[in-house]
């Protein structure tokens, strides 16, 4: 099976301008989560998508949006972006996301606003 | 709420050295607990999970074993080799997905 795929890998933006960032999951896998990796704050949960519903959120302000597609594809959106958004985005996915399931990571979005 | 600890890095060890990487959490019920890896440039891998207290998980001869009594998921392995430098994070689970993870252990080995 192919792994969970991240697009784009690299993306330089500046400040005031939004941007959006893919995740294609294991085939038939219906849970996808978005998380955040900075050197200051670690790794911290955005949001997590299971039937194209948004089940759980992390504590990130309304800039960080998202929404998963029929096929489990996800998009993750950030808007009027900031100097400190700049940081890894990884997705991961799993089939249904209860606890015990492992989640698979994808290799992440590196986004560096200017 | 939620929370893992693990030890400060960074780690520095021989080749064929013994690893102890500590990881306790605080947790609500009876979460399942992860130790994953990321190398330099990558994303995350699993290392190994355990899903209730007792458990041991291992894989590529690391062990880590559910301690419910002391809330602790030690990462441990006999003899470690350059290929195992990378960054180690202790995790568990939380509802619908959630992972939440310890700060990051940074692991070096010398040859």
């Amino acid at each position: 099976k192919a792994g969970v795929t991240q697009t784009p890998r690299y993306l330089i933006k500046t400040r005031g301008q939004q941007v959006t960032l893919s995740c294609s999951p294991i085939s038939g896998h219906r849970s996808v989560s978005w998380y955040q990796q900075t050197p200051g704050q670690g790794l911290q949960f955005l949001f997590e998508y299971f039937s194209e519903t948004q089940r759980n959120k992390g504590n990130f302000p309304g800039r960080f949006s998202g929404r998963q597609f029929s096929n489990s594809r996800s998009e993750m959106n950030v808007s009027t972006l900031e100097l400190g958004d700049s940081a890894l985005y990884l997705c991961a996915s799993s089939g249904t996301g209860t606890g015990e399931e492992t989640q698979y990571f994808g290799p992440g979005t590196r986004l560096l606003v200017l | 709420g939620n929370s893992v600890t693990q030890m400060e890095g960074p780690v520095t060890l021989s080749e064929e050295a013994f690893l102890t990487i500590n990881c306790t959490y605080t947790a609500t019920g009876y979460p399942s607990l992860f130790w994953y890896v990321q190398y330099p440039g990558e994303g995350l891998q699993l290392l190994l999970k355990a899903t209730k207290a007792d458990d041991k998980g291992s894989n590529k001869g690391f062990e880590a074993t559910y301690r419910k009594e002391t809330t602790s998921f030690h990462l441990e392995k006999g003899s470690v080799q350059v290929s195992d430098s990378a960054v180690y994070f202790c995790a568990l689970s939380g509802w619908a997905s959630k992972i939440i993870f310890g700060s990051g252990t940074r692991l070096s080995i010398r040859p």
